[in-house]
């Protein structure tokens, strides 16, 4: 069973911050939470991963509560070609078999 | 660097048939991985491999067998195909060093098996 759980879908408008949560009540002290996203069906690609602090690189930014047991990806200018499948995955380190739910579809409109 | 790579991109097997699925990455990655996707779903292990010669079972690996005779190759072979083996079919690596924590992932496999 998948460790994390997260909304069907959301849309947001083209230009704006995409803000996407995901619920990881179970995560143990060790685990990391990973994101990926699936662009048409494409491998799926890394995007950021944080184990207590928040995280950005150029691609997006990471946002984990204090608490561990939530989280929120943020895209913040997204741009039609983030419309994906965003999969919110935690798991123990570096090399670590990742388990992949659902996923969250995000749809960019123009 | 091309990454990883795999073929064939689509086939079609009938039942009870055989085939390989070819993976290659360039990366000089210890760590390779297959899993598969079925329709709308998530991706799930079926193996993985932590170096040359060295091979493990993921979540599902009923069906499926496995080789890595080189760092660069990792095929997965499926003997007797079955419906339920319809799916696409990823391949990843990564390095080994405990500082990298990204999966590289290839192009995928679409296979079909009436």
């Amino acid at each position: 069973d998948a460790k994390t759980t997260q909304p069907t879908s959301m849309d947001c408008a083209e230009g704006r911050a995409a803000n996407l949560p995901c619920n990881h009540s179970t995560i143990s002290g060790n685990e990391y939470v990973y994101w990926y996203r699936q662009i048409h069906s494409q491998g799926p690609q890394y995007i950021i991963h944080g184990l207590k602090n928040n995280e950005t690189n150029e691609m997006a930014s990471l946002i984990i509560t204090e608490d561990r047991k939530s989280s929120t990806l943020i895209l913040p200018h997204a741009t039609l070609r983030d419309t994906a499948v965003y999969y919110c995955i935690v798991s123990p380190g570096a090399n670590s078999k990742l388990t992949f739910g659902k996923g969250i579809t995000l749809s960019v409109r123009p | 660097n091309a990454g990883v790579t795999q073929t064939p991109k689509f086939r079609i097997l009938k039942i009870g048939q055989s085939m390989t699925l070819q993976c290659t990455q360039d990366m000089n990655h210890n760590y390779m991985y297959w899993y598969r996707q079925d329709p709308g779903m998530g991706l799930k292990l079926i193996y993985y491999s932590v170096g040359a010669g060295i091979t493990d079972k993921g979540e599902v690996p009923n069906g499926y067998n496995v080789s890595r005779s080189t760092t660069e190759d990792f095929p997965l072979r499926l003997e007797l195909a079955a419906p339920s083996q319809t799916s696409v079919y990823f391949c990843a690596s990564s390095y080994e060093l405990t500082s990298s924590y990204e999966q590289y992932f290839g192009p995928g496999t679409r296979l079909t098996v009436t």
